[in-house]
């Protein structure tokens, strides 16, 4: 079936811009989570939903930083006024309801600010 | 507090011999355990994971990994190494007991080496 898709593959955007990462979960995951991550590091969680409502964002680095996940399935990690700081890997994963279930991770948006 | 260590930065190993990749974990209660794997320029994939039961778990591409509650370890091993093996190799942990707190800890990151 298919997997966590996650569009653009690629962005490019200058200093103070705008941009939206778009996550499209696999079917019937309810848990959904954003992670950022930069070259020769690990994940660094941003922010997690279950459904609709973000459980837990406590990753999200500041306020620039925002995520939305209106009807429970496709997910939007916007950044306003981007700064180079905010180059990385943003990787987007879903899985099913409880702990034990493992995350499936898209192959991310490599975002690069100049 | 809740951690995970991968002791190991990088791992080499020549093709054909077994391998081992590193855990250890620090968390409240029964852990949930698991093995990612990220090859260049791709996500994160699902390699296995512990939740109770048998020690060894077996998962994907020939892996398996074994929990030692005593140890607090869940190294990742593979009896024979290939080549396409070489990629960077996650650890993670979440405790049974988190309750609403789904945040997964994560390990640095062991980038392992197989040399043909």
């Amino acid at each position: 079936g298919a997997g966590v898709s996650q569009t653009p593959s690629n962005k490019v955007t200058e200093k103070g811009k705008y941009v939206e990462l778009r996550c499209d979960p696999i079917s019937g995951h309810t848990a959904l989570y954003w992670y950022r991550q930069s070259l020769g590091q690990g994940p660094e969680f941003l922010i997690y939903f279950q459904g609709t409502g973000a459980a837990d964002d406590s990753g999200l680095p500041n306020d620039r930083f925002f995520a939305v996940r209106p009807e429970g399935s496709v997910s939007t990690l916007k950044i306003q006024r981007t700064e180079r700081g905010d180059s990385a890997v943003y990787l987007c994963a879903s899985s099913l309801a409880g702990p034990s279930s493992p995350l499936h991770f898209g192959n991310g948006t490599r975002l690069t600010v100049t | 507090a809740q951690s995970v260590a991968q002791p190991e930065d990088q791992v080499n190993v020549a093709e054909g011999n077994p391998l081992t990749v590193k855990c250890t974990y620090s968390v409240s209660g029964n852990p949930y355990l698991f093995w990612y794997v990220q090859y260049p320029n791709r996500g994160l994939q699902f390699l296995l994971k512990y939740i109770t039961g048998d020690n060894l778990v077996k998962g994907s591409y020939g892996f398996e990994a074994e929990f030692n509650k005593s140890q607090t370890s869940f190294h990742l091993k593979k009896p024979s190494a290939l080549v396409s093996d070489s990629a960077l190799y996650f650890c993670a942990v979440r405790g049974a007991n988190a309750g609403n707190n789904r945040k997964l800890i994560w390990g640095l990151g062991t980038s392992l080496a197989v040399n043909p």
